[in-house]
């Protein structure tokens, strides 16, 4: 079983639809949860972090954890052709320099 | 400007023939990272370092080779390249204490 498993798509949805994106995980030292989105050819670029549990809101995306679930999700909100991207969730412990990748969903906006 | 720099981008090699992707990074971080990429199974991460002299294991080390002499540099070593390392490569840098990470382009090596 992975660490992290995260549903790769793709996820075609028309241009102003609310958008959800998960990942589970199975290491309960995981402390930090991370969003990133990466455009074709281009490498990745932090969207959004969340320390804990809780829900992070920024604009159109909002991050949630549940870590007694074990679960994050993403929701982009009125999504834009410009959102069209892979999405990747990254986790880590405390005092480390590791970090752990999901797969990455595939998300097309149509307008 | 504030970048991660990788060389080459686009490598064509055959098998056993060594090779170095170098990586550096002008903002001073602490934590450097190698990652590679393949469709359906994400980044994962090969080699870090917390600081200069320091460097672990990530997921995927085996056939890799990394040091840290230089706190802006970070290059990965295939000492005897073989076709499963075909892939699409990433160098990643962050500050200490933060969680963003920066990353370079990518360097595509395709091993014959």
């Amino acid at each position: 079983q992975k660490e992290v498993e995260q549903d790769p798509g793709p996820l075609s949805v028309p241009e102003g639809a609310i958008v959800s994106l998960n990942c589970t995980y199975s290491n309960s030292a995981f402390q930090y949860f991370m969003w990133y989105r990466q455009y074709s050819r281009k490498g990745p670029e932090l969207l959004m972090y969340t320390y804990s549990s809780g829900n992070k809101e920024d604009g159109r995306f909002t991050a949630q954890v549940d870590k007694s679930s074990k679960y994050i999700s993403l929701f982009i909100r009125d999504s834009q052709p410009s959102d069209s991207a892979t999405y990747l969730c990254a986790m880590r412990g405390g005092n480390t320099g590791k970090l752990i990748f999901g797969q990455g969903t595939t998300l097309q906006v149509k307008p | 400007e504030a970048q991660v720099t990788q060389n080459p981008r686009y490598l064509i090699t055959v098998t056993g023939k060594k090779l170095t992707v170098t990586c550096s990074q002008n903002m001073n971080h602490e934590y450097m990272s190698w990652y590679r990429q393949d469709p359906g199974l994400g980044l994962r991460q090969i080699y870090y370092s917390m600081n200069v002299e320091v460097t672990d294991k990530g997921d995927v080390p085996e056939g890799y080779k990394v040091s840290r002499k230089e706190k802006r540099n970070f290059p990965l070593i295939l000492e005897s390249p073989s076709p499963n390392q075909t892939s699409l490569y990433f160098c990643a840098s962050r500050a200490g204490g933060h969680n963003e990470q920066f990353f370079g382009p990518g360097t595509r090596l395709t091993v014959l």
